[in-house]
């Protein structure tokens, strides 16, 4: 099993829409929660952190933890042609010493 | 200067030379990674430091050698390397190596590295 699983996509959605990108863990000492977003050809930029239960918001990104069901999302709200890059998920805890461990991440493409 | 920078860009090498990696961070920060991307696959992290102590090496082949002189520089020394070892080369500087802000990392543009 996967430490951090992402699907891979590609996700596709059209302009102005609610894009979903979803995130499962398996460490549920898990601490912290982060996302990334990495434009193809560049390096990885962190756009939302979250670490207690719940939605948080940033504009038009909300990430949402779920600790009972190992679970993180982000939210992209009104989705802009320039949103489409791979996203990353991340998860940091204490497992074995302390670890930041990345998924995949999720292709998004945002149809103009 | 500002974040973290990488040089070179990009790097083509035969199989039998030495070349190294170098990174800088102007952040103030006290912990740098080094991590490999491949296509498809997730970040693998190679080394991380702390106040320019190593504290992690995730069973990287020997070829591949670090070296951090000061809490802003980060090396790391190739030699004899194969092609499977072609990727990109990240370099990232975080606050500190663990707690919350050991996840919030502020990488560096990259190595593509090709190795013939």
């Amino acid at each position: 099993q996967k430490e951090v699983e992402q699907n891979s996509g590609p996700l596709s959605v059209p302009e102005g829409a609610i894009a979903s990108l979803n995130c499962t863990y398996s460490d549920r000492g898990s601490q912290s929660f982060f996302w990334y977003r990495q434009y193809s050809g560049k390096s990885p930029e962190l756009i939302m952190s979250i670490y207690s239960n719940g939605d948080k918001e940033d504009g038009r990104f909300t990430a949402q933890l779920n600790k009972a069901s190992q679970y993180v999302s982000l939210l992209i709200r009104d989705s802009q042609p320039s949103d489409s890059a791979t996203y990353l998920c991340a998860v940091t805890g204490w497992g074995g010493g302390f670890k930041t461990i990345f998924g995949a991440g999720t292709r998004l493409f945002v149809k103009a | 200067e500002t974040g973290v920078t990488q040089t070179p860009r990009h790097l083509v090498m035969g199989m039998t030379n030495k070349k190294s990696l170098k990174c800088e961070q102007h952040l103030g920060h006290n912990a740098m990674y080094w991590y490999k991307q491949s296509a498809k696959k997730p970040l693998e992290l190679m080394f991380v430091y702390s106040l320019e102590e190593r504290v992690e090496n995730n069973s990287v082949p020997s070829r591949f050698s670090p070296e951090c002189p000061n809490s802003s520089h980060l090396f790391l020394h190739l030699h004899t390397l194969q092609p499977e070892d072609s990727a990109l080369y990240l370099c990232a500087s975080s606050q500190d190596r663990a707690g919350i802000s050991g996840g919030e990392q502020f990488f560096g543009p990259g190595t593509r590295l090709t190795v013939l």
